[in-house]
């Protein structure tokens, strides 16, 4: 059974600093990952979406990287802004079905 | 474009009765919706698959005949709790994949709706 970790579970970083979110997965036999925000009491939105064939997505100041065989995936948030402060939700989908596994998240605060 | 509404976003019901959600793809068209639970501080587990015009494929665990999924067109999913209790209390969002039946597409998530059973 797939098992996504994300830690830390809640972070406070400055403004403008640079920051990395982890995520782990069991089972490293997944079609993609994707990384979410949500806000509080939101639905999710999707931020970036790495096929398992790749090794890196980039949006704007977000870049999320994809190590498949150490089940390992990062989300690199640069020159932080109070706006980024949301919880960020990594999930894997295996092949041949559509379910994602979705991590505990990590609750990012951007301090003004 | 890819918008996903729900509705209601809040309910507040007695226990017993039961509730009603929709789901709502706005501009296209969804032969997958999702329906996912989640409990406070906690991650999202999800609860049923929904194929328009099929049954729904419900996870381990979850209750079909108290949790029914109706996906009766191309744009709309809904989930009703049946004899809700307040163990049932929770924030239920639904996500919708596009048509063209390609597995690689992302997910397009719904604003959720939050349940309070008193």
């Amino acid at each position: 059974k797939q098992e996504v970790t994300q830690i830390p579970a809640a972070l406070s970083v400055p403004e403008g600093e640079n920051l990395v979110l982890n995520c782990s997965f069991t089972d490293s036999a997944i079609y993609n990952l994707q990384w979410f925000r949500q806000d509080p009491g939101k639905g999710l939105t999707s931020l970036l979406l790495i096929q398992s064939s790749q090794r890196e997505q980039t949006s704007g100041r977000l870049n999320a990287s994809l190590d498949k065989s150490s089940g390992r995936s990062t989300l690199y948030i640069a020159a932080s802004q109070p706006g980024d402060s949301a919880t960020y939700l990594c999930a894997v989908s295996p092949f041949g079905n559509e379910k994602l596994t979705f991590g505990t998240g990590t609750r990012l605060t951007i301090i003004p | 474009g890819a918008v996903v509404s729900q509705h209601p976003s809040w309910v507040i019901c007695k226990s017993g009765t039961s509730v009603k959600i929709e789901c709502r793809s706005l501009d296209f068209q969804a032969t997958t919706m999702f329906w996912y639970r989640q409990f406070p501080k906690q991650s999202l587990m999800l609860m049923a698959t929904s194929n328009e015009g099929s049954k729904a494929t419900y996870e381990q665990g979850v209750e079909k005949d108290k949790f029914l999924i109706n996906h009766a067109s191309l744009t709309l999913s809904t989930l009703t709790v049946t004899s809700a209790h307040p163990e049932d209390s929770s924030f239920y969002i639904c996500s919708a994949r596009g048509g063209s039946g390609r597995t690689d597409e992302t997910q397009y998530f719904g604003p959720g709706t939050r349940l309070l059973v008193l």
